[in-house]
């Protein structure tokens, strides 16, 4: 079935580290892949969306890796800050007809000063 | 301005109750969706519509129905409230057919006593 894992469940760094969060899937049948992230109390904010051809994308401090062999995607934050304590969300997208994402359990960051 | 509204932010509903959450998007995506997040399962997908047609239905239970007046609407309807619907409903959109991630409101914070 669709299933995606996301390690870890918590994650603490100091200012000016990277963080890097991983989700793996199960079925290879996939689209597109988001993250999402979620501050206290808002909405789910996309924060970029990757093809399923596609390896490797940078945008504004944020890295994601696929690695459809081993079916993983990361998120990697660069010099995270503050502003940048949310929970984190992977999702995979295996029916584009229906626009059905499936999440991870998200991942509690933190970023201390 | 947020271009996907949800109504109302927070409600509240005794046991047994109907309620209707409301969702306009003016982004002009031709698919819609409703989301539950909740501490048990934290990010489940409900429904999608397409120009108002249902697309996919992840709910079991048939006290959970959608309803799209407009093709920019998309309500949900809860039926005989239970204190396990308590949970934040998500309403997110997109352009069905181009591998574009859905946005998301900010979400119903639902509390069923």
């Amino acid at each position: 079935g669709e299933q995606v894992e996301q390690r870890p469940p918590h994650l603490s760094v100091r200012e000016g580290d990277s963080a890097i969060i991983i989700c793996t899937y199960t079925d290879s049948a996939t689209a597109y892949f988001s993250w999402y992230k979620q501050e206290a109390g808002a909405g789910l904010q996309l924060l970029m969306s990757v093809l399923s051809n596609v390896d490797r994308k940078e945008e504004q401090g944020l890295t994601v890796l696929l690695n459809k062999k081993d079916k993983r995607l990361s998120l990697n934050l660069t010099a995270a800050h503050p502003g940048d304590s949310a929970v984190y969300f992977c999702a995979v997208a295996y029916n584009t007809n229906t626009g059905k994402l499936t999440f991870g359990d998200g991942t509690v960051l933190t970023v201390k000063p | 301005d947020p271009k996907i509204i949800q109504k109302p932010k927070y409600l509240v509903a005794v046991t047994g109750s109907e309620k209707i959450l409301i969702c306009e998007q003016y982004l002009g995506h031709n698919a819609m969706y409703w989301y539950r997040q909740s501490a048990k399962k934290p990010l489940e997908f409900m429904f999608s519509y397409s120009y108002q047609k249902l697309m996919d239905n992840q709910t079991a239970s048939s006290r959970f129905q959608p309803q799209s007046s407009k093709k920019n609407h998309l309500d949900l309807q809860i039926t005989a409230l239970k204190p396990d619907d308590s949970a934040t409903y998500f309403c997110a959109s997109s352009q069905r057919g181009n591998n574009q991630a859905p946005l998301f409101g900010e979400g119903t914070r639902l509390s069923v006593l």
